[in-house]
């Protein structure tokens, strides 16, 4: 079956826009979580969400990130007033339950640049 | 705050050499460990995970991986590389009253040589 996708795959933008990153996660998939990986940098957690709620919202940089999640299944990423520390790759995953047990799949990410 | 370091930023293999890569861990509680990888062009996959009993864990591909819960560490292992392993391989840790939280090294990059 289609795994977690997510669009765009490549953004340039420029400082002081706004910019929203979708991810598609498998259909199914309860749990939903999002990343940024900077340049030379490991995965760094922004938020987690079960159905449509964010229990923990705890990575998320600053007030200019929000996320949301409709229907148990699309998420957006959306990032206020870019800044050129906001360039990484933004990657997606998600799993059938919230339960660590459960693989988190991976999607392509969304390679962020602002310049 | 967690932090996961890993040792090696690049190592450089020749096939059928072993492999070891470091992965330790900053959380004095109760962890799930884990071991991504990434082959170029792909997707972070699943390689190996540990979440209580045998310390020894062993994955796909052959590799596997000792948690050793004096020395914060979850070390990545495999007797007999071969070229299809070049990849990037991440650690991630999440402690378990941080709820869905993880926290993933900054990765190894693994080239093999033929």
């Amino acid at each position: 079956g289609a795994g977690v996708s997510q669009s765009p795959s490549n953004k340039v933008t420029e400082k002081g826009k706004d910019v929203e990153l979708r991810c598609d996660p498998i259909s199914g998939h309860t749990a939903l979580y999002w990343y940024r990986q900077s340049l030379g940098q490991g995965l760094e957690f922004l938020i987690y969400f079960q159905g449509n709620s964010a229990p923990d919202k705890s990575g998320l940089p600053s007030d200019r990130f929000s996320a949301e999640r409709t229907g148990g299944s699309v998420s957006t990423l959306t990032i206020q007033r870019t800044q050129q520390e906001d360039s990484a790759v933004y990657l997606c995953a998600s799993s059938l339950a919230p339960d660590l047990y459960n693989e988190q799949f991976f999607g392509p990410g969304t390679r962020l640049t602002v310049l | 705050a967690q932090s996961v370091s890993q040792h090696n930023h690049h190592v450089i293999l020749s096939e059928a050499a072993s492999l070891e890569l470091g992965c330790n861990y900053s959380y004095g509680g109760t962890v799930n460990l884990f071991w991504y990888v990434q082959y170029p062009g792909q997707h972070l996959q699943l390689l190996l995970k540990y979440f209580s009993g045998d310390p020894l864990v062993k994955g796909i591909k052959g590799f596997e991986a000792e948690f050793i819960k004096s020395k914060f560490s979850f070390n990545l292992r495999k007797p007999s590389v071969q070229w299809s392993d070049t990849a990037e391989y991440f650690c991630a840790v999440n402690a378990r009253n941080y709820g869905q939280n993880f926290v993933f090294g900054p990765g190894t990059r693994l080239s093999v040589l033929p």
